[in-house]
């Protein structure tokens, strides 16, 4: 399974654009990105996702590099209500094909005032 | 609101107990999955049903067991309960294919004292 990595921490300006960094660089070609975030203790809720090309949509945009060893998710205007822990993951495929998340321990991103 | 409902919210029990945890997938989702997410740790995916059928196995100890039911909601059952057990419980849901996200219920803290 594609493990991936994530910085611990990250603080970011209320207004300003966050940039949170993955890198994966075990990922199969036919293995998917996610991002998903934690608020508090909630179930995580999806952002977004992609294989190949970037991709945007109203909460985000997703950059995945060329050789896809890495990539990094933008949130364009920061709120304090993005304060949470986001988590990037490989979708892996199963033994009997369907698929699996495997969580890393994400970013808590900290959006200050 | 991800359609996604789990019961109980909390649960307090002691060590050795066994616990039944519920989750009702979003209406037309065949998959279910069951995370443990530990204090200050990331989601641990235990085991996933699809359309009543076992799937994907993940770190599941030989005590915990799930099913999912004829109606597609799943019960995680915890057996032989130590103090080690004590996390949240995400249930989640998807539809199977190219981009199956993943929608999680709201969780189930289980506390063993």
């Amino acid at each position: 399974d594609a493990k991936t990595t994530q910085p611990p921490s990250m603080d970011c300006a209320e207004g300003r654009a966050a940039n949170l960094p993955c890198n994966h660089s075990t990922i199969s070609g036919n293995e998917y990105v996610y991002w998903y975030r934690q608020i508090h203790s909630q179930g995580p809720q999806y952002i977004i996702h992609g294989l190949k090309n970037n991709e945007t949509n109203e909460m985000a945009s997703l950059i995945i590099t060329e050789d896809r060893k890495s990539s990094t998710l933008i949130l364009p205007h920061a709120t304090l209500r993005d304060t949470a822990v986001y988590y990037c993951i490989v979708r892996s495929r199963t033994t009997s094909g369907t698929y699996k998340y495997i969580f890393g321990t994400g970013t808590r991103l900290k959006v200050l005032a | 609101d991800s359609g996604v409902t789990q019961t109980p919210k909390h649960l307090i029990t002691a060590t050795g107990q066994r616990v039944t945890l519920r989750c009702s997938p979003r209406s037309g989702d065949l998959s279910v999955y069951w995370y443990q997410q530990s204090l200050d740790q990331g989601l641990q995916f235990l085991i996933q049903y699809y359309n009543g059928e076992e799937r994907a196995k993940g770190n599941i100890l030989e005590r915990f067991s799930a099913q999912q039911f004829p109606d597609l909601h799943s019960e995680l059952n915890l057996s032989s309960l130590e103090l080690g057990d004590s996390a949240l419980y995400f249930c989640a849901s998807s539809v199977e294919g190219t981009s199956n996200e993943q929608f999680f219920g709201p969780g189930t803290r289980l506390t063993v004292l």
